[in-house]
């Protein structure tokens, strides 16, 4: 099955850096790739997905990055505010299932 | 705006107690999840479900089982519940064949 690997666990930002996180899989099937910002005290919510046949898409101060060759796709949060500070994961999944693996998840501090 | 409603967000329980976790979701989505999340471990999937009455295990259903009686509510059960049950319990939705999973607020359970 796929396996998803991500990392940083814990990335601590001031504000106004940037911060990525990174995140590899191993089933080439894969075709969908959304991440999710769990808040403290909430459930995750979509906040960018991209599929294989897109290599980058932005969102405003966010933005993903896919490279199907090497198995591995990054968010990457530009001009980071204190607001986006959260637990974020990763995901992946093919066309036939629609049942995410998930990342074991990054906490993002942002420094005031 | 899609909605997953947990209608029980903090429960403490005994061990040894039948619980029972309820999930709605509003959308006419065909597939629903349970999945625990930990520290560290990520969101892992205890049970989802395709269709009314169908379910199918996930990761860790040992200690667990579900109930979809109606196409938008989702049950999750703990027959006996232990303290290593003690967790946090999401719920979520998605449309067949859709990609983006939607997720409740959480239901957090200690057994004491």
């Amino acid at each position: 099955g796929e396996n998803v690997e991500q990392h940083p666990s814990t990335l601590s930002v001031q504000e106004g850096d940037s911060a990525v996180i990174k995140c590899t899989y191993s089933d080439s099937a894969s075709n969908y790739f959304p991440w999710y910002k769990q808040e403290l005290g909430k459930g995750p919510q979509l906040i960018i997905d991209i599929r294989s046949n897109v290599g980058e898409k932005k969102d405003q101060r966010i933005a993903v990055t896919l490279n199907k060759t090497a198995k591995h796709f990054s968010l990457h949060i530009t001009e980071t505010q204190p607001e986006d500070s959260a637990v974020y994961f990763c995901a992946a999944s093919t066309g036939g299932s629609y049942i995410p693996t998930f990342g074991r998840g990054t906490s993002l501090i942002v420094h005031p | 705006d899609v909605k997953v409603t947990q209608s029980s967000r903090y429960l403490v329980k005994r061990t040894g107690e039948k619980v029972f976790l309820e999930c709605v979701q509003d959308m006419d989505h065909e597939n629903m999840f349970w999945y625990r999340q930990d520290p560290g471990l990520g969101l892992r999937l205890i049970y989802f479900s395709y269709d009314v009455k169908m379910k199918e295990k996930g990761d860790i259903p040992e200690g667990y089982s579900v109930s979809r009686e109606k196409k938008e509510r989702f049950s999750l059960i703990l027959e006996s519940a232990s303290t290593n049950q003690t967790s946090m319990y999401l719920c979520a939705s998605t449309q067949l064949l859709g990609n983006t999973i939607y997720f409740g607020e959480g239901s957090w359970l200690t057994v004491v």
